[in-house]
């Protein structure tokens, strides 16, 4: 099994919510990561969680909190966000750092209104 | 600053002929390079990959070719198929002593298979 999936695949919500974005792989990677990706531009790296640890923040405001609670699940625990932060959302993961492939989920759309 | 980057952000193929995607970097610590594939409403898919102590590499359909004198790296695709239609963007993980978790893309390159 060499999948990345995440769920929900569309989002919508208001400025006042709060929703959580969900990500699993079974490959048994100790790295996991969370992207944000606007139209038409690369993925732009968020947060990075090694064997289950925050190692990673991007500068990410906090209305993005990210959670590992275990070495399979990866969660985007989103609150109060603004209508800048709709974009494409997309989880992957890796065998560990270096020289190891990160292979991404298919992404959750969000739109904030 | 130091970043990964595309010489073209489109190019248009004719069905049948190889694609050459290009790709440049600053960062001569660099030390592993990744192509990935990303279709319209998908995630991206790894294609293939090469570690700086090679300067070629092949898949399936798929050449890498990597020159660390001038920082370049392409992508060549064999008898391209309307089913290669998509963004390409190369990454580079900043070499040793650079934080290995995180991947720098480049702007990506837009292909689209004329059949």
């Amino acid at each position: 099994d060499t999948e990345v999936t995440q769920t929900p695949k569309h989002l919508v919500m208001g400025m006042t919510n709060k929703k959580s974005l969900k990500c699993e792989q079974h490959m048994g990677h100790r790295a996991m990561y969370w992207y944000k990706q606007k139209a038409k531009k690369p993925p732009e790296l968020m947060f990075v969680y090694s064997y289950e640890k925050l190692s990673i923040n991007e500068s990410v405001p906090s209305r993005f909190s990210p959670e590992c609670p275990n070495s399979s699940l990866l969660n985007l625990h989103l609150h109060a966000l603004q209508p800048e932060d709709s974009a494409l959302y997309l989880c992957a993961s890796s065998h560990g750092t270096g020289f190891y492939e990160q292979y991404f989920g298919p992404g959750t759309r969000l739109t904030v209104t | 600053g130091e970043s990964v980057g595309l010489h073209l952000p489109t190019l248009s193929v004719q069905e049948g002929d190889n694609s050459i995607i290009n790709c440049a970097y600053s960062n001569s610590a660099s030390d592993y390079f990744i192509w990935y594939k990303q279709e319209s409403g998908k995630g991206p898919q790894f294609i293939i990959d090469i570690r700086s102590n090679m300067d070629k590499r092949q898949g399936q359909r798929v050449t890498v070719l990597l020159n660390k004198t001038v920082k370049h790296l392409s992508l060549q695709i064999a008898a391209t198929q309307p089913g290669d239609s998509a963004v390409y963007f190369c990454a580079e993980n900043g070499g040793e002593g650079s934080n290995d978790y995180k991947l720098s893309f480049g702007a990506g390159t837009t292909v689209t298979v004329r059949a």
